[in-house]
């Protein structure tokens, strides 16, 4: 079984500045996809930003980039510039390519990020 | 519809109850989950449905909880006999067969007191 781990339970910037949220993964699949998910207090998961394990390129969404490292099984989400708007929990998730979805999304337990003012 | 759409979003019931919860996916996802959240945890996967069909219910976490889902749309979670440890959000999420990313619902709040 998968298992995703966020090591930082709370992490705090200051607006405007750069931070980076930590994920690790542990699967012995080749094949399978990353997510960054972002909860506000509204509840809904929104997602922030989408890797394929096969694609060496790190993703890229506008101030959202990730630093993924397939060999240390590291998945770490860098928010630059950082914005009141970007104060949520956020979800570091996997799934696996094989299955048709039937793993459903494996989940971190999640970092809550503060943007102080 | 728009988006995810699930119901009630808060549900306070007293212990021993039977509940429901409904989520409405997207027109036209055929794959739809089920996952809890408690209280500063991360999601617990419950169940998958393809179309109407749930190809593993394991992660259910007792036979007090199951989930339907009919005409291949609006799936029900139903909690028998609810107990506190019951108390979480359930979310909803769907997706369609040539896409990776699952859109999740707002969630429904359950107390159970």
């Amino acid at each position: 079984a998968q298992t995703v781990t966020q090591s930082q339970p709370e992490m705090s910037v200051q607006e405007a500045e750069t931070v980076t949220l930590s994920c690790t993964y542990d699967t012995s699949e080749s094949d399978y996809y990353l997510f960054w998910y972002k909860q506000p207090p509204s509840r809904q998961m929104i997602l922030v930003i989408r890797q394929e394990a096969y694609k060496q390129q790190n993703a890229t969404e506008n101030r959202f980039s990730v630093n993924f490292q397939k060999a240390a099984k590291s998945f770490s989400l860098k928010i630059s510039d950082s914005q009141l708007g970007d104060a949520a929990m956020y979800f570091c998730a996997y799934r696996s390519y094989s299955g048709g979805g039937a793993d459903g999304l494996t989940f971190g337990k999640g970092t809550h990020l503060i943007i102080q003012p | 519809g728009a988006g995810v759409s699930q119901s009630p979003s808060n549900k306070v019931t007293e212990k021993g109850k039977d509940v429901e919860l409904r989520c409405d996916p997207i027109s036209g996802h055929t794959a739809l989950y089920w996952y809890r959240q408690s209280l500063g945890q991360g999601l617990e996967f419950l169940i998958y449905f393809q179309g109407n069909s749930a190809p593993d219910k394991s992660g259910l976490p007792s036979d007090r909880f199951s989930a339907e889902r009919t005409g291949g749309s609006v799936s029900t979670l139903t909690i028998q006999r609810t107990q506190q440890e019951d108390s979480a959000v359930y979310l909803c999420a769907s997706s369609s067969l040539m896409n990776t990313e699952a859109f999740f619902g707002q969630g429904t709040r359950l107390t159970v007191v």
